[in-house]
């Protein structure tokens, strides 16, 4: 079975573009997660989704962040506009929610100049 | 509300040596316990779980912790180390039957294993 699937895996842009990382959860998991890692802050949860709702975002850091789950195989994360601060890396991960076992993705490396 | 503790931030060990990565975690019901490893450039993956039965639980690449619920501690341990052990493990908890299905995750050990 394939695993959670990100893209893209590096992404380099300039301040004030649009960033859209994505995600593939694993079929039939119903939680996906959305981290963000920093060598500052550690590994921070943005959001999360059951069932294709949004549960918690107050990890989101400003409006700038947002994300969507359109169907139960496909999430985004989009930054607009994009800032240094932003630099990161992303994970994406899911579960079915029944022990809290993750499993994780293998990270979207964002570096925005 | 969980919350996890890695008493430290960076554990350097030579090969072959024994090693003791701690965590400590607060909650006020029963919880699940967790080891995720981080390799450099890589995503994290399960090392080692503990949901019920044994208080000692093993894991991939001869890891092992042990449960101690008096002293809220989920401890990992390895007899001897090697270079392929030099990664970032990070303790997580969840609630023990909750609807959440998320975790809480420590700030993360650095473990650098030398020559």
């Amino acid at each position: 079975d394939a695993g959670v699937i990100q893209s893209p895996r590096h992404e380099v842009t300039e301040m004030g573009q649009e960033v859209t990382l994505r995600c593939k959860p694993i079929s039939g998991h119903d939680y996906l997660f959305w981290y963000r890692q920093t060598m500052m802050r550690g590994l921070e949860l943005l959001i999360y989704f059951n069932n294709n709702v949004p549960i918690d975002d107050s990890g989101m850091p400003e409006d700038r962040f947002s994300a969507k789950m359109p169907n139960a195989s496909f999430s985004t994360l989009k930054i607009q506009p994009s800032e240094p601060r932003d630099s990161a890396v992303y994970f994406c991960a899911s579960n079915r929610g029944i022990d809290g076992e993750l499993f994780f993705g293998e990270g979207s490396r964002l570096t925005v100049l | 509300a969980q919350s996890v503790t890695q008493l430290d931030s960076q554990v350097p060990v030579f090969e072959e040596a024994p090693v003791e990565l701690r965590c400590n975690y607060s909650s006020s019901v029963s919880v699940y316990l967790f080891w995720y490893v981080q390799y450099p450039n890589q995503g994290l993956q399960l090392l080692l779980k503990y949901l019920s039965g044994s208080t000692l639980v093993k894991g991939i690449n001869g890891f092992e912790a042990e449960f101690n619920k008096s002293q809220t501690s989920f401890h990992l341990r390895k007899p001897s180390v090697h270079i392929s052990d030099t990664a970032e493990y990070f303790c997580a908890v969840s609630q023990y039957g909750g609807s959440q299905g998320n975790l809480i995750f420590g700030k993360g050990t650095k473990l650098s294993v030398k020559p």
